[in-house]
């Protein structure tokens, strides 16, 4: 069974700074099975990133990916106020999902 | 424009039966595997059930296997998510999921339905 630890459970940043969101997997994955989701209060989940690095439509390109094995890290350059929010990683396998406890950033 | 449309929540007693539903427009409903996300008030993500395009292959959280059962009506462009012998802690958000990638059952959740509340108490 594979388990997704993400760091940290939260972030504080100013509007303008940069986050850099932490994913472990407990053993290796391929990169083409992690995704990243944003789910801002009262919404559904949305889809950031899939294959670890590729954007999904409409993500705008401050959002980005990277990693592979056992590290993925989801980075957003500048935050712009509608990026406040939760962010959970995915590992989607063949037969099973496994999703991040999430991390919350939050405007400091 | 994909839409995902969940319906049949409710509050439901402790080990009776719910049916939910997820109507699907927008996109060729019988090309992608969909898949059940649930989470619990103020809790994070858990995947339920997953189920590949044509229905016949299905995948369970070990949670809720034996206890739920997926299926879809190609016919109809709905998801369905059978659940029996419910439990408190079964207590959550319902959202239904549109596979990324067509054929099969493997991607992320490209589309997510706004979801349906199951609340199981006596």
């Amino acid at each position: 069974e594979i388990v997704l630890t993400q760091s940290p459970v939260t972030l504080y940043l100013s509007p303008g700074e940069r986050a850099t969101l932490s994913c472990r997997a407990s053993q290796s994955v391929s990169s083409n099975s992690l995704a990243w989701y944003q789910q801002r209060p009262g919404q559904a989940p949305r889809l950031l990133i899939y294959g670890a690095s590729s954007r999904a439509i409409g993500i705008p390109d401050r959002i980005s990916g990277s990693g592979s094995e056992t590290d993925f890290t989801l980075t957003i350059s500048r935050l712009e106020p509608e990026d406040f929010a939760v962010y959970y990683c995915q590992y989607f396998g063949s037969s099973m999902w496994a999703f991040g406890q999430g991390t919350k950033v939050e405007i400091k | 424009e994909v839409q995902l449309l969940e319906s049949g929540g409710g509050v439901v007693q402790p080990g009776r039966s719910l049916r939910l539903s997820c109507a699907a427009s927008g996109f060729t409903f019988s090309n992608y595997g969909m898949s059940w996300v649930r989470q619990a008030p103020g809790k994070g993500l858990e995947w339920v059930s997953g189920i590949n395009n044509y229905g016949v292959s299905t995948y369970y959280a070990g949670s809720v296997k034996g206890r739920f059962t997926i299926s879809r009506d190609n016919s109809k462009n709905t998801l369905y998510l059978q659940m029996n012998s419910l439990r408190a802690e079964d207590t959550a958000l319902y959202y239904c999921a549109k596979i990324l990638y067509s054929n099969g059952w493997y991607g992320g959740a490209e589309s997510w339905g706004q979801g349906t509340l199951v609340t199981v108490s006596s």
